[in-house]
């Protein structure tokens, strides 16, 4: 399975854009990406997955690169309960081993 | 309403005793999944199952043992012979079918072992 590159933490102005990056050069053309936030002594809660696409919902977009070797969620306008730990995650369909790796804290600041 | 439960939330136990913790889908996912989290860090694979009555050990197996007698349940039994017990448990489930294998949380269990 393909694993994932993160900053460790990153700060983001409540109410401005935040831009998550993941690297994931050895991802493979049948391996999705996913993204999760866990929010402190919570379960991960998922926000968005994609294949090749840029996608959107009520929560995010995901942004993927041509090359898939790399993507970046964004939270287009950050408030206070965004602060948590964002996982990004690339799964095979019939996934059986989900690698979260240690994500990316990020922090609302008012 | 469709969800994964663990039970329970928080649990503390004596050193050397072992420990089951529960958790419960009726998503009717194939496949689940018992992680470990540790302060600051983050989630380690213990044991997944994708089928009934077969699992798979993680990254971090030992001291641990699961079973799959049923689709919907997967309890994790922490033996006296894991060494730091001490940990947030976090299960999850996802299906095994179709191109998204969107994965579904419970929301942990916090054990303590002193």
């Amino acid at each position: 399975d393909a694993k994932t590159t993160q900053p460790p933490s990153m700060d983001c102005a409540e109410g401005r854009a935040a831009n998550l990056p993941c690297n994931h050069s050895t991802i493979s053309g049948n391996e999705y990406v996913y993204w999760y936030r866990q929010i402190h002594s919570q379960g991960p809660q998922y926000i968005i997955h994609g294949l090749k696409n840029n996608e959107t919902n009520e929560m995010a977009s995901l942004i993927i690169t041509e090359d898939r070797k790399s993507s970046t969620l964004i939270l287009p306008h950050a408030t206070l309960r965004d602060t948590a730990v964002y996982y990004c995650i690339v799964m095979p369909t019939g996934a059986n081993n989900l690698f979260f790796g240690t994500g990316t804290r990020l922090t609302v600041i008012p | 309403d469709g969800g994964i439960t663990q039970s329970p939330k928080y649990l503390f136990r004596k050193e050397g005793q072992n420990v089951t913790l529960s958790c419960e889908q009726n998503l009717n996912h194939d496949a689940m999944y018992w992680y470990r989290q540790d302060p600051g860090q983050g989630l380690r694979l213990i044991y997944y199952s994708q089928i009934v009555n077969d699992f798979q050990k993680g990254d971090i197996a030992e001291g641990y043992s699961v079973s799959r007698e049923k689709k919907e349940s997967f309890p994790l039994t922490v033996t006296s012979a894991q060494k730091n017990p001490t940990a947030f448990y976090l299960c999850a489930s996802t299906l095994l079918r179709g191109g998204n294998t969107e994965a579904f949380f419970g929301q942990g269990t916090r054990l303590t072992v002193v």
